[in-house]
């Protein structure tokens, strides 16, 4: 079956340091990768994805992740961390031999800057 | 552009009782879906219109719930009568048509069932 994990619930990083929020997924076929962002009392907010070409994506707010076959993953990374950084992460995969359009998501990782 | 609007941003009611929650997409996305997270858990898909049409609504919990979108714009989801496991955050999310496009999510229903 299908699923995405997000093995860390939790991130802790410093402000300017380098960050990464690991994603493996598991599909049937080629998958479609996202990483959405949720800030509090907000909805998701989309951050970029992953559908064919070059592995590394580049997204908003100097986000990128990178995709790996191999190893099915698409961690989501950043060179420098800021503090309005923080927030709750989801990674999803759409699955298009299973699952339609439908996105399958991760349970979600917090990720907490301090400054 | 405005975003996906959703109404209302709370609702809490008794178990028993009938809430409709409200979804606008964004203009001209003819892609609706509707997910749902409950405390703590992943977003679980639950339906996703076309225009519409119901595409896809295997994600439905089951009979007490019923998602409409009449004239393919907004869409209505109402839960009757609700239990307390029906508690959770329900976003609706829309995209234009085309494999790979993103979904632009809402800000959530937060429903609570006491």
């Amino acid at each position: 079956a299908q699923s995405v994990a997000q093995p860390e619930d939790q991130v802790n990083v410093a402000e300017g340091n380098p960050l990464t929020v690991k994603c493996t997924y598991s599909v049937s076929g080629n998958p479609y990768l996202f990483w959405y962002v949720q800030y509090p009392n907000r909805g998701l907010q989309f951050l970029l994805k992953y559908i064919t070409g070059d592995n590394l994506v580049k997204g908003s707010y100097g986000f990128e992740a990178e995709f790996n076959k191999s190893q099915t993953s698409f961690h989501l990374k950043k060179p420098s961390a800021l503090v309005s950084d923080s927030a709750l992460y989801f990674c999803a995969v759409r699955d298009l031999i299973q699952a339609g359009t439908a996105l399958i998501f991760g349970k979600g990782t917090t990720l907490s800057v301090s400054s | 552009e405005a975003g996906v609007t959703q109404f209302p941003s709370h609702s809490v009611i008794e178990k028993g009782q009938t809430v409709t929650l409200r979804c606008d997409p964004i203009s001209g996305h003819d892609n609706l879906y509707w997910y749902r997270r409950v405390m703590g858990k992943e977003i679980k898909f639950l339906l996703h219109f076309v225009k519409e049409s119901k595409q896809d609504e295997s994600g439905m919990p089951n009979n007490r719930f019923l998602a409409e979108r009449t004239g393919g714009t907004y869409s209505t989801l109402k839960v009757q009568p609700a239990e307390l496991e029906d508690s959770g955050v329900y976003f609706c999310a829309s995209s234009q048509g085309g494999t790979g496009r993103a979904q632009y999510f809402g800000p959530g229903t937060r429903l609570t069932v006491l």
